[in-house]
């Protein structure tokens, strides 16, 4: 079955202290990208990435850090979480040609 | 800069009746997306438009793409209550084979159907 997978699914941290988010696909994939939803404001996105080492900013990408080692998997590192980064998180991958996006079921983030 | 704004935000209806949410961009684009989200769920894609005049049907929910109006439409005929979730439109304005795709979704249109 064709899936982007997440985890954790719900994580309660601390500021300050460092997490990842996993994100990994079996579509084969080249182009995966993570956004963050908000009340009122939809999904924004964070980081995309082109293919394997190929990484770049999308439109809030502050205290966000991506790597793309793999083909596959996408983690969204959170250096030192504030309380402004509560929010539900979603990794997404790309089918090339449409440019349709398939998301992974979402990480919900609280940061105390 | 790209903006998507969808019309209305808020939408409740009864079943049977029909209806229609708008999604206005700002920017030329010719690919636009419709996804639908249930509550403390995904996002699941409903509708891929890439070029002017596009329709798509399934079920009772119709989307269309007019480029030049920069609007998009999802009709839904005979409402019932299993459409009840948000719908959010998403215009990209620079395509994948280019390098970056740049895809901006509107607000989410929630989507109450009563009986």
């Amino acid at each position: 079955e064709a899936q982007v997978t997440q985890n954790p699914r719900y994580l309660i941290t601390v500021t300050g202290k460092k997490l990842t988010v996993t994100c990994s696909q079996n579509m084969n994939h080249e182009y995966m990208s993570w956004y963050r939803q908000d009340p009122g404001l939809g999904l924004r996105q964070i980081y995309y990435s082109m293919n394997v080492e190929v990484t770049d900013k999308g439109d809030v990408p502050e205290g966000y850090k991506v790597s793309r080692k793999e083909k596959r998997n996408f983690p969204l590192i959170l250096e030192s979480p504030s309380p402004n980064q509560t929010s539900l998180y979603f990794c997404a991958s790309t089918r090339s040609g449409t440019g349709e996006l398939f998301f992974g079921e979402g990480s919900r983030l609280t940061v105390l | 800069e790209l903006k998507v704004e969808q019309n209305p935000l808020f939408l409740s209806m009864q079943e049977g009746k029909n209806y229609t949410i708008y999604c206005n961009y700002s920017t030329t684009s010719d690919r636009l997306y419709w996804y639908r989200q249930d509550p403390g769920k995904s996002l699941e894609s409903l509708f891929v438009l890439l070029s002017n005049g596009a329709v798509k049907q399934e079920g009772r929910l119709m989307a269309s793409l007019d480029t030049k109006a920069r609007l998009s439409t999802l009709h839904i005929t005979a409402a019932v209550h299993d459409l009840s979730a948000t719908y959010f439109c998403a215009v990209d304005h620079s395509y994948i084979i280019q390098g970056a795709q740049k895809l901006v979704f509107g607000q989410g249109t929630r989507l109450t159907i009563n009986p």
